[in-house]
């Protein structure tokens, strides 16, 4: 079965850095697109980034772009999200997700735990 | 403010059809963009309840259905279930701001 395992969550102070991992298994990893989508304490689904089944293609939000940099190992089924410059309103949960579907028209059929990131000084 | 409009919250009575709307523009769903539909019960992570508009995955009860049409997204659930109270929320793919984007979210409460 899919599983999604995220890991590298923490308490960081603003301006720092994290890198999640997710490590992925169940399905042929280097097949599919992944993405990160993150919810804050309370609050609703943000989508962060997307990752191309090759690694080639890099998407971002608009909240993210310029401090958050997704990659992938297809080698060792596994993505990630560098995230840098940190900010109180990146504290978050981050799911890494295993999408579906047609090119803009992508779902997310599986949704890891959730890495929690906390930024707090 | 979230790009797809979503009420915060429905409500109804055990055995009662509710729907949930999702309100969206023409740089989204009016622009032909898919729209899928996540189940969010207390405590746990986001389930896939409907794909591209109407489809639901294996296990999925058909007493949740999903329409769409121009600007617009709906979701119903019929026969309420004690079970089914939790969030729910749209999603599709906006091309102005070249991302995907979510509704606010509709918690459903069953009474």
């Amino acid at each position: 079965q899919v599983q999604l395992v995220e890991s590298g969550g923490g308490v960081v102070q603003p301006g720092g850095s994290l890198r999640l991992s997710c490590a992925a298994s169940g399905f042929s990893f280097s097949a599919y697109g992944m993405h990160w989508v993150r919810q804050a304490p309370g609050k609703g689904l943000e989508w962060v980034a997307s990752l191309s089944y090759d690694g080639n293609n890099k998407f971002y939000a608009d909240s993210v772009r310029g401090r958050f940099t997704i990659s992938r190992d297809n080698f060792k089924n596994t993505m990630y999200l560098q995230m840098n410059n940190l900010r109180t309103e990146d504290t978050a949960l981050y799911y890494c997700v295993k999408r579906e579907g047609r090119p803009n028209n992508r779902y997310f059929d599986y949704w890891g735990q959730g890495a929690l990131v906390t930024v707090s000084s | 403010q979230s790009v797809l409009t979503q009420p915060p919250s429905v409500s109804g009575a055990p055995g009662q059809r509710v729907t949930i709307s999702c309100a969206g523009s023409n740089s989204n769903i009016g622009a032909g963009y898919d729209v899928h539909w996540y189940q969010q019960l207390p405590g746990t992570v986001p389930k896939l309840l409907i794909y591209e508009n109407t489809n639901r995955p294996s296990g999925v009860p058909d007493r949740f259905s999903a329409s769409k049409s121009a600007t617009s997204a709906s979701l119903a659930i019929a026969g309420l279930q004690a079970e089914d109270e939790a969030d729910y929320y749209c999603h599709s793919y906006d091309k102005t701001l070249s991302a995907y984007v979510f509704g606010g979210g509709t918690k459903l409460t069953v009474l």
